[in-house]
């Protein structure tokens, strides 16, 4: 198993560009979701799914798009990218049931010039 | 909101224990977490602990629940300087499945 798996790892982008980061789990996990890490405010939730076609807002959902096409993937959408943007992205995904321990990915690190 | 509230920093020598707090305000949490972030990656459950549990021992790991004060803590017996990195406390209530993080606490260990 590969876990949960982003892309890219890094990049930067200029103030209005769009793009989207890319995430993937092969765990069967119903819940996807998606945080942002800033120093000295820890993790701090955009998005998140339970399932293939639900998606929900987080604490911090403006400027953010997603969707939830199929159980495995959860991209995360930048529209018009603002420097207040530049963050190290988290995917994480766990199941719905049980203890529900949170699997993350490696992390997403953007630049908004 | 609910909140979960932890200390931003610990500095330890290597060998001594370390002691991580946290304090967190729902009283209808069921799952409490550590989570450990390394330099440069993503977070990685250590250990959980459910609120019926007053205590929970892994190897050097030691989680201890105070459910009255609403306090968790995490001892690290004999920290080594691999043990350097953020730990990140969180809970979750039974039948949500969406965490509460606290905003982690950066444990140095200088030799």
């Amino acid at each position: 198993n590969a876990g949960v798996t982003q892309t890219p790892k890094f990049q930067v982008l200029k103030t209005g560009q769009s793009m989207t980061l890319q995430c993937a789990q092969d765990m069967n996990h119903e819940y996807m979701s998606w945080y942002r890490q800033d120093p000295g405010m820890g993790l701090r939730l955009i998005h998140y799914s339970v399932g293939a076609g639900i998606t929900d807002q987080g604490e911090v959902p403006n400027g953010y798009n997603v969707s939830r096409s199929t159980t495995e993937d959860f991209p995360l959408r930048l529209l018009s990218a603002a420097p207040s943007q530049t963050s190290v992205y988290f995917c994480a995904s766990s199941y719905t049931q049980g203890a529900g321990e949170l699997f993350f990915g490696e992390g997403s690190r953007l630049t908004v010039l | 909101g609910e909140d979960v509230e932890q200390s931003l920093f610990l500095s330890v020598r290597e060998g001594d224990s370390s002691v991580i707090n946290c304090t967190y305000t729902d009283s209808s949490s069921t799952y409490l977490y550590w989570y450990k972030q390394e330099p440069g990656a993503g977070l990685q459950l250590l250990t959980y602990i459910f609120s019926n549990m007053d205590m929970k021992q892994d190897q050097r790991l030691t989680v201890l629940l105070n459910k009255k004060d609403k306090h968790l803590s995490l001892r690290i017996a004999d920290t080594q300087t691999g043990d350097s990195a953020i730990y990140f406390c969180a809970e979750m209530s039974g039948g949500s499945y969406i965490p509460t993080f606290g905003r982690g606490t950066s444990l140095i260990v200088h030799p």
